[in-house]
């Protein structure tokens, strides 16, 4: 069964106190480890989709990178515009093809980003 | 941009009736989704839809569910009888193949009482 673990559950950081999430997850064969940001009340807004260990994705002040064991989502001099639950995702290759291509996700990082 | 647009934003409903949630993926998507996320808890996969059938569908995704695409621009969720424990955020999402990240709707909050 697919695992997706993240840590910390909560982080408060200030404004531009740069910091890092961590994602670890188990699954039979990577396809790909994706990245959202959920707001409250809202639907995961897509960020990044990592395919291999030692890619890199860029965006803003967000980036994300992906190893064999875990991704980690690196912030970089956050805003408050920033603070929202970020999600961790992943596509198993037993589960994809055939038209599916179903997302175990983990719990979530709530980020808040204090003025 | 091209946006997943659920209705209706939020539902109440008594234990045992049925409920449609309603959805409108993006116009060339080829792949559909529903999830659900329990309140406090993790976003849960139900059922994905390509090309008019279901191509996989969890545990949760019982007898009690069903998904149609009645008219090409539509996607809907049918629960038959809820229960107290559907109550629940449902997500519509919609892809146009697995390289891609989904686009989610903003979701239909259920609330069975």
């Amino acid at each position: 069964e697919d695992q997706v673990t993240q840590s910390p559950e909560a982080l408060r950081l200030q404004e531009g106190e740069s910091s890092s999430l961590n994602c670890s997850y188990t699954v039979s064969g990577l396809r790909g480890l994706f990245w959202y940001r959920q707001d409250p009340g809202k639907g995961p807004e897509f960020l990044f989709t990592l395919y291999s260990a030692g890619e890199e994705k860029e965006k803003e002040r967000l980036k994300a990178t992906l190893t064999k064991k875990e991704s980690f989502l690196h912030i970089t001099a956050p805003k408050p515009e920033d603070s929202a639950t970020y999600l961790c995702a992943v596509q198993d290759i037993a589960y994809s093809g055939a038209g599916s291509y179903q997302l175990t996700f983990g719990k979530g990082t709530k980020l808040s980003v204090i003025p | 941009e091209p946006e997943v647009t659920q209705t209706p934003s939020h539902q109440v409903t008594q234990m045992g009736q049925e409920v449609i949630l309603r959805c409108v993926p993006i116009s060339n998507h080829l792949y559909f989704y529903w999830y659900r996320q329990i309140l406090g808890q993790k976003v849960e996969f139900l059922v994905s839809f390509y090309n008019n059938e279901i191509s996989e569908k969890s545990e949760i995704f019982d007898d009690q569910f069903s998904v149609e695409r009645p008219d090409g621009s539509n996607f809907t969720l049918k629960i038959r009888s809820t229960k107290l424990e559907d109550s629940a955020m449902y997500f519509c999402a919609s892809s146009e193949g697995g390289d891609y990240g989904y686009t989610f709707g903003s979701g239909t909050r259920l609330t069975v009482v």
